[in-house]
C-alpha cells in the first residue's frame, strides 16, 4: 500500500542550529499529518499536526510546512538543543478514526 | 491532556508462551484503539484496529489467530500475542483515538517491550 517516505535517514547538527527534516507523502488523499519525537524505548510523542487547509503551521521552536502540489512535508527546529535528539517521524491520515501511517524516521543527532 | 498507559512496559517469556499486553485510557473513552509493531531502527507499522465491541481489523500479513486483540470496554483494549516465538520479539504500542467523532489527533501509549527467548 502507499507509505510515507522519508528523504533522510539521519541528521547531525550543532547546538544552536537550526533543523529541517523532511518527508515524502504519496497519499494524495491524505489531509492530516502529524509529526511525531519518539525517545529511546518510549512511544511516539505528538509535536505539531497540520491540516491540509493549511500550508504553514507554528509551535513553540518548531514549524510544520506543508506542499500539497509535490506532497512534501517538513519539520522545522529553531535553535536545537541536546534534547532534541530522537528519532522523527511524519504520520499521515486520510481519515477520521482510521490509523496513522507513519514515514521510516530520521535520527537527529544533536551535538554540544 | 490525554493519557494512555501500557501495561507491562516489559515482559520477558519463553517461546511457545502466551503473553497479554494492555492499553488503556485513563482520562477519556476511547471508541477506536490502533495497534502497532516496532522493531529496531524501523518504523511503526500498524497491526490492527480495534474497535470497541467489535472485531478487530487487522492488516495484510498480521495473523489474527497469532495476535488476538480484545477491544471489550470504552478504556481497555488488550492484544494477547500467543505461542510467542522469537521472531515475535519488538516493541507494541497502542495508540487511542478521542471521543470527537471529527477528531483526528491519537494518542500514543508508552510501549510494550516484549522478548522471547
Amino acid at each position: 500500500g502507499e507509505s510515507v517516505g522519508l528523504h533522510l535517514p539521519t541528521l547531525s547538527v550543532q547546538e544552536g542550529d537550526n533543523s529541517i527534516i523532511n518527508c515524502a507523502y504519496s497519499n494524495s488523499a491524505s489531509d492530516y499529518f502529524i509529526w511525531y519525537k519518539q525517545e529511546s524505548g518510549k512511544g511516539p510523542q505528538f509535536i505539531i499536526d497540520i491540516r491540509s487547509n493549511m500550508d504553514k503551521r507554528q509551535g513553540q521552536r518548531v514549524t510544520v510546512l506543508l506542499n500539497k502540489t509535490v506532497k512534501h512535508l517538513s519539520l522545522q527546529i529553531a535553535a536545537t538543543q541536546p534534547g532534541d535528539s530522537a528519532v522523527y517521524f511524519c504520520a499521515e491520515n486520510y481519515q477520521a478514526g482510521t490509523a496513522l501511517i507513519f514515514g521510516k524516521g530520521t535520527t537527529l543527532s544533536v551535538s554540544s | 491532556g490525554a493519557v494512555v498507559s501500557q501495561h507491562p512496559s516489559w515482559v520477558i517469556c519463553k517461546s511457545g508462551t502466551s503473553v497479554k499486553i494492555e492499553c488503556r485510557s485513563l482520562d477519556f473513552q476511547a471508541t477506536t484503539m490502533f495497534w502497532y509493531r516496532q522493531f529496531p531502527k524501523q518504523s511503526l507499522m500498524l497491526m490492527a484496529t480495534s474497535n470497541e465491541g467489535s472485531k478487530a481489523t487487522y492488516e495484510q500479513g498480521v495473523e489474527k489467530d497469532k495476535f488476538l486483540i480484545n477491544h471489550a470496554s470504552l478504556t481497555l483494549s488488550t492484544l494477547t500475542v500467543t505461542s510467542a516465538h522469537p521472531e515475535d520479539s519488538s516493541f507494541y504500542i497502542c495508540s487511542a483515538k478521542g471521543g470527537l467523532a471529527g477528531g483526528r489527533e491519537q494518542f500514543f501509549g508508552p510501549g510494550t517491550r516484549l522478548t522471547v527467548l
